[in-house]
């Protein structure tokens, strides 16, 4: 398996853009998490869903945030409009639904200008 | 709210030395800790899960040790190498492996 994808790798916008993140979940897997990390914050956990579903956004920072699952190979982290301050890597990860481990991305580095 | 604390913050050592990774937590309710590595610009690797159950894992020069009612982990690094330099990250897994709540990590250096 080619493991957790994300793309783009790199992000660069201007403030006031839309930007659009996107991961492919290790097939099988039937949790998704999106994490953010900065240097301020460290490491955070944003959102995640099960079976497409999301169960707790409560680590979405603002409405500027939004996360969905169309289906069960595809999610996507939508930030509009975009600010400087969410300058950061933003993590992808999945896990099975009998597992315990999470498995990370190599995530997307997002500056915002 | 769970709080993680990871100490040293940076650590630089000699080629071979043995070295200790602290990590403390607020909350011993956790479900699993985890500990992991992150190289610059990667994504983050597994190293070691202890189940609450547990009180410590190995793998390979890795030893990572739990004490949950005292709040607080270890990882043992044996023999260290160049090679290891990284940042160590420890993770608690809080309700059912749902929500993992990481330190700020210690960026270790191992000079050859």
């Amino acid at each position: 398996d080619a493991g957790v994808i994300q793309s783009p790798r790199h992000e660069v916008t201007e403030m006031g853009q839309e930007v659009t993140l996107r991961c492919k979940p290790i097939s099988g897997h039937d949790y998704l998490f999106w994490y953010r990390q900065t240097m301020m914050r460290g490491l955070e956990l944003l959102i995640y869903f099960n079976n497409n579903v999301p169960i707790d956004d409560s680590g979405m920072p603002e409405d500027r945030f939004s996360a969905k699952m169309p289906n069960a190979s595809f999610s996507t982290l939508k930030i509009q409009p975009s600010e400087p301050r969410d300058s950061a890597v933003y993590f992808c990860a999945s896990r099975p639904w009998q597992g315990v481990e999470q498995f990370f991305g190599p995530g997307t580095r997002l500056t915002v200008l | 709210k769970q709080e993680v604390t990871q100490i040293p913050a940076a650590l630089s050592v000699p080629e071979g030395e043995n070295l200790v990774l602290n990590c403390s937590f607020t909350d011993s309710a956790i479900y699993n800790l985890q500990w992991f590595r992150q190289d610059p610009g990667k994504g983050l690797t597994s190293l070691l899960l202890i189940q609450s159950s547990q009180r410590e894992q190995t793998s390979g020069r890795l030893n990572a040790s739990l004490d949950k009612s005292s709040g607080r982990s270890t990882l043992y690094i044996a023999a260290s190498q160049p090679g290891d330099s990284a940042t160590y990250l420890c993770a608690t897994v809080m309700e059912y492996g749902n929500k993992l709540v990481f330190g700020a990590g210690t960026i270790l250096r191992v000079k050859s």
